[in-house]
């Protein structure tokens, strides 16, 4: 079982529409845990860090349950622009490396 | 504040040159990686190094070689290129493996 995983999608919705996705791990013991970013023919960017307690940032939320181990991310209001394939990192304190989810692809259709 | 760099952007291989594609980073970041990303397989750990003199296998090891001589720069080597090994390839930096990475802009290599 891979360590990390996602639905690769597309996920294909309308402009307003709200959207969420979810991206599972496997140790327990994972510490720090993120959402990145990546648009077409481009390198991936930090979207936002994912705390305990969940965070918002704008039309974007993250949550984190420990307990049935997965990490989730919410748009919404979707816009044109979030169009892109999303990923998740899922670390243990003390990894030495970063592990990729294989993304999610998010396409906002007008 | 340059961040990463890769050079080169673009690069055309026949199969069996090698060439060495060269990652910059000037956040003084202790960890750099190497990933590939090949359509519909996500981002590949290829090597990664957790600090200079460094270097540690990957995921995607086999038929690439890397060097940490210096704390800014990662280097990747491909000894005797192979269609397979056709893909864009990503170089990122951290602080710490549990800190935000910091990607540079691609390679998109092909080997023909």
């Amino acid at each position: 079982r891979k360590e990390v995983e996602q639905d690769p999608g597309p996920f294909n919705v309308p402009e307003g529409a709200t959207v969420a996705f979810n991206c599972t791990y496997s140790n327990s013991a994972s510490q720090s845990f993120f959402w990145y970013r990546q648009d077409c023919r481009k390198e991936p960017k930090l979207l936002m860090s994912v705390y305990s307690s969940g965070n918002e940032d704008g039309r974007f939320t993250a949550q984190l349950n420990r307990a049935s181990q997965y990490i989730s991310l919410l748009i919404r209001d979707s816009k044109l622009s979030d169009s892109a394939t999303y990923l998740c990192v899922v670390q243990r304190s003390s990894a030495s490396k970063i592990i990729f989810g294989s993304g999610t692809r998010l396409s906002i259709r007008p | 504040n340059a961040g990463v760099t890769q050079t080169p952007k673009f690069r055309v291989l026949k199969t069996g040159q090698s060439m060495t594609l060269l990652c910059a980073q000037d956040m003084n970041h202790e960890y750099m990686y190497w990933y590939r990303q090949d359509p519909g397989m996500g981002l590949r750990l290829i090597h990664y190094s957790v600090g200079e003199g460094t270097t540690a296998k990957g995921e995607v090891p086999d038929g690439y070689n890397v060097s940490r001589l210096k704390k800014q720069n990662f280097l990747l080597g491909l000894e005797s290129a192979a269609p397979s090994q056709t893909s864009v390839y990503f170089c990122a930096s951290s602080y710490t493996a549990s800190t935000e990475a910091f990607f540079g802009q691609g390679t998109r290599l092909t080997v023909v």
